[in-house]
């Protein structure tokens, strides 16, 4: 149990144009699901968070107009990078978590390429 | 301050040996929790093992086992018998805040690369 889906795994894309990730979760209830970004060669950094039903809190630095988060329902929550830059080029990685749970089931990731 | 310090940016083990790997953090909450995770270079992030502050034994999963010295504010990662699968990055991380008590962030190290030698 605890899978988490990121559709899609690579995605390449012209500047300017707008491009979603979906996280879902298969077989359990996410109440809240996390964003994170991932350089060549470093860390995991937290993007926001966002719980069901309410608007995604954002990490210091992070815009919000341009990684719109949006998290309809218990099992799916979706990042649009909007306007994106060749600098958006990035591993992002989702992760869910089970209400009164302290442990977060990772996506599988998705490459983001902006030529 | 850095939350938590991986201070091994790279490491090399023999086929078969044991291997452990630094992590220090640095909290004032007295609940939190310590993870680490692998990732191979598909990037997926593979859960390996949790310790709870409040927990009174190390935690162990099969060949993986934290040494966690609370006074130290120290969780080392140690894999014993290591295979060539384990060749990945390894992430430490931290939750502040007691568990059974809604999500929280995880704040991770920068990661130590693990190449095991055959």
């Amino acid at each position: 149990g605890a899978v988490v889906s990121q559709h899609p795994s690579r995605v390449i894309c012209k500047s300017g144009t707008s491009v979603k990730i979906e996280c879902r979760s298969l077989d359990f209830q996410a109440t809240t699901m996390f964003w994170y970004r991932q350089f060549p060669k470093k860390s995991l950094m937290l993007m926001a968070t966002s719980n069901e039903g309410s608007k995604a809190t954002y990490e210091q630095g992070v815009e919000k107009d341009k990684f719109l988060i949006n998290h309809a329902s218990l099992t799916l929550s979706t990042l649009t990078v909007t306007s994106a830059h060749p600098e958006d080029s990035s591993f992002y990685i989702c992760s869910a978590s089970r209400e009164v749970s302290y442990e977060q089931y990772f996506g599988p990731g998705t490459r983001l390429t902006v030529t | 301050a850095q939350k938590i310090t991986q201070t091994q940016p790279g490491m090399f083990v023999q086929e078969k040996e044991a291997v452990t790997l630094d992590c220090t953090y640095d909290t004032s909450d007295p609940s939190y929790g310590l993870f680490w995770y692998k990732q191979p270079s598909s990037g997926e992030m593979i859960f390996l093992i949790y310790q709870g502050s409040y927990d009174q034994q190390n935690a162990t999963e099969g060949r993986y086992s934290l040494n966690f010295q609370k006074a130290r504010k120290s969780a080392n990662l140690v894999i014993s018998a290591s295979q060539l699968g384990d060749s990945a990055m390894y992430f430490c991380a931290m939750r502040e805040g007691p568990s059974g008590a809604g999500s929280y962030q995880l704040t991770f190290g920068k990661g130590t690369k693990l190449s095991v030698i055959p």
